[in-house]
């Protein structure tokens, strides 16, 4: 099975409403974590980061939350806005390649529609 | 700020076929990375580059080849294309480092949407 997976594949939400997208990763020697927002045509774009030794991280009206314990991941995005409706991935990282180099292992993704 | 670039943004073979995608950055990064995009797969891995002279298969490196031509740019070849490659393709770039600066986000292009018949 997919060792990146996501509880729900398609979230809709009212604008000015609060979201949660959540992710479970089943590597818990994972140590690095990422949140992607991909619009349609477009590449995935960095969202925000968390490493393994912290739970949570802010960022401009995102935040993402770690427990290590149950393998969970999850973003939180405050005041949805319809510019924030599209596919977000999360991705871990399950290998060190050597060289300074990570590979990264990717969810499916979670569609958010923002209902104006 | 270009960040990633990728050429082109849309390319249509007959099986058989070869091709080379083109991806350059500008973030002075040591690390690059060629994904492929399928519906209900995610983004897979096909080769990466830790740093420049180095090139490394992953998840599904068959039916491609790379080149790291330099610091900048990182090539990725379909020598005999199949309707099996039909996907959308992501360069990305990570600044690389030690171990204990490894963990640094990827960096992504806008993609190539190929389509092989």
């Amino acid at each position: 099975g997919e060792s990146v997976g996501l509880h729900l594949p398609t979230l809709s939400v009212q604008e000015g409403d609060n979201s949660i997208i959540n992710c479970a990763y089943s590597n818990s020697a994972s140590d690095y974590f990422i949140w992607y927002k991909q619009e349609s045509g477009k590449g995935p774009q960095f969202i925000i980061d968390i490493r393994s030794n912290m739970d949570k991280r802010q960022g401009q009206r995102v935040t993402v939350l770690l427990n290590k314990t149950v393998k969970h991941l999850s973003l939180q995005i405050a005041a949805t806005q319809p510019g924030d409706s599209a596919v977000y991935f999360c991705a871990e990282n399950l290998a060190y390649s050597g060289a300074g180099s990570y590979q990264l292992t990717f969810g499916k993704g979670t569609k958010l529609s923002v209902i104006p | 700020n270009a960040g990633v670039t990728q050429t082109p943004k849309f390319q249509v073979l007959k099986t058989g076929q070869s091709m080379t995608l083109q991806c350059a950055q500008d973030m002075n990064h040591n690390s690059m990375y060629w994904y492929r995009q399928d519906p209900g797969m995610g983004l897979r891995l096909i080769y990466y580059s830790a740093s420049e002279g180095t090139t490394d298969k992953g998840e599904v490196p068959n039916g491609y080849n790379v080149s790291r031509l330099n610091k900048r740019e990182f090539s990725l070849r379909l020598e005999s294309a199949a309707p099996s490659q039909t996907s959308v393709y992501f360069c990305a770039s990570s600044r690389g480092g030690q171990r204990w600066n490894s963990n640094q986000p990827q960096h992504f292009g806008d993609g190539t949407r190929l389509s092989i018949l």
